[in-house]
């Protein structure tokens, strides 16, 4: 069973059309989770690390909530330029601190 | 600030050979990580080096090892390549060794025929 699942793995949406990418976790104990972008060839950008349930992040349209099982990264009003794939991490308390990461979403924004 | 470089970005060899990928982080930056990202296993940590020395290991057999110099500069090494080595190899660089915020490079496209 994957300690991270993302979903839907893959979205298209209108220009301006608000929607959520959801990322649930099942680690023991969280530390932190981290919220990716990644370009078609290119390596993951880093957006936002989430601490502790209830904490929210926002950078222009993306807004990223954390809970005691799941992260979500809202768009809202999306543009073309923010399609790509989102990666979510999540590292647990204890040991190495290795982020595991979810496979990710396909994020596909139409003009 | 110059970002993480890494070298060559595209790569081509056969079964049985090695390779061996370069990784330069941002400038102050100790921490240097080697992902494997492919797309039936998303993105697979492979190691760790913080300050020349390897402070994490992923679940990966021993043909992929690494080393950091003192620059820390970090260089990853595949030998005996197999058919499933065909990869995005990424190297990520951080302040510290916690992964907090971790800076990744564009990637080697490794094919292995």
């Amino acid at each position: 069973e994957d300690q991270v699942t993302q979903s839907p793995e893959a979205l298209r949406l209108q220009e301006g059309e608000s929607s959520s990418l959801n990322c649930s976790y099942t680690v023991s104990g969280l530390r932190g989770l981290f919220w990716y972008r990644q370009d078609p060839g290119k390596g993951p950008e880093f957006l936002f690390t989430l601490y502790s349930a209830g904490e929210e992040k926002e950078k222009e349209r993306l807004k990223a909530t954390l809970t005691k099982k799941e992260s979500f990264l809202h768009i809202t009003a999306p543009k073309p330029e923010d399609s790509a794939t989102y990666l979510c991490a999540v590292q647990e308390t204890g040991g190495s601190y290795i982020p595991t990461f979810g496979r990710g979403t396909s994020l596909i924004v139409h003009p | 600030k110059a970002g993480v470089t890494q070298t060559p970005r595209y790569l081509i060899k056969t079964r049985g050979q090695q390779v061996t990928l370069s990784c330069s982080p941002i400038s102050g930056h100790r921490s240097v990580s080697w992902y494997q990202q492919t797309p039936g296993q998303g993105l697979q940590f492979l190691f760790e080096y913080f300050s020349e020395t390897q402070r994490n290991k992923g679940n990966f057999p021993g043909r992929f090892s690494g080393r950091q110099f003192s620059n820390s500069r970090s260089e990853m090494n595949v030998s005996t390549l197999e058919l499933g080595d065909s990869a995005l190899y990424l190297c990520a660089s951080g302040p510290s060794s916690t992964y907090n915020e971790q800076f990744f490079g564009p990637g080697t496209r490794l094919t292995v025929l």
